[in-house]
């Protein structure tokens, strides 16, 4: 069956901290790969998206994420954390089969930050 | 440029009543998928609707339902509310030209069942 692990569920970081949130999936195919971010009482903001080519994806608010095919995973990392960035993060994957774009998510990572 | 907008906020209603809910696509965008966010979850598809008719459907009762207007707009309605439908429901939006646009959500509209 199709899945989408965020194996995380709750991760605190000290402000100036490099970050690492984990995503595994478990597809039939290289699905289509995102991240987003929710802030608490918002919807969720797309931070970066993956399609095809170069695996190392770069996106919004000095975030990167690295999908790693053999691993079935797609990794978002910062390499220093800002205060702003205590948050909920969704990794989501879209089949490539799905013309219609539908989503399936994790179960989040909520990330705290220390002073 | 206005983003995806969704109305009420908050909505409070009883086991065995009915609600609707609205989404305004994103400016230029004609594609509605709708997602419930339980407490600690992530969120789970619900059904998506492009011109005016419903193109996919996740694991959800009859009891959830849905319109899409002649203006892209649409509409949630959920028939005897259960205490489990309890949640954020989002509303996301894209263009359907090209399979790989991505969805661009709203704040959401929380339910709360008593």
């Amino acid at each position: 069956a199709q899945s989408v692990t965020q194996p995380d569920i709750h991760i605190t970081v000290s402000e100036g901290a490099s970050l690492e949130l984990r995503c595994n999936y478990s597809y039939g195919a290289t699905p289509y790969l995102f991240w987003y971010v929710q802030s608490p009482g918002q919807g969720l903001q797309l931070l970066l998206k993956y399609f095809s080519g170069d695996t190392l994806v770069q996106g919004i608010k000095g975030f990167e994420a690295e999908f790693k095919r053999s691993q079935s995973s797609f990794n978002l990392r910062k390499p220093s954390v800002h205060w702003s960035d205590a948050a909920e993060y969704f990794c989501a994957v879209g089949a490539t089969t799905d013309s219609w774009g539908k989503l399936q998510f994790g179960a989040g990572t909520q990330v705290v930050v220390t002073p | 440029d206005a983003g995806v907008t969704q109305s009420p906020t908050h909505l409070i209603k009883t086991r065995g009543q009915q609600v609707t809910l609205r989404c305004s696509p994103k400016s230029g965008h004609d594609t509605v998928s709708w997602y419930q966010q339980a407490l600690g979850q992530g969120p789970q598809f619900i059904f998506q609707y492009y011109e005016e008719e419903e193109r996919q459907r996740g694991n959800f009762p009859d009891r959830f339902s849905g319109h899409q207007f002649p203006n892209y707009s649409s509409e949630l309605n959920v028939n005897a509310l259960l205490l489990g439908d309890s949640a954020l429901y989002l509303c996301a939006s894209s263009l359907r030209q090209g399979n790989n646009q991505p969805q661009h959500f709203g704040d959401g509209t929380r339910l709360s069942i008593l």
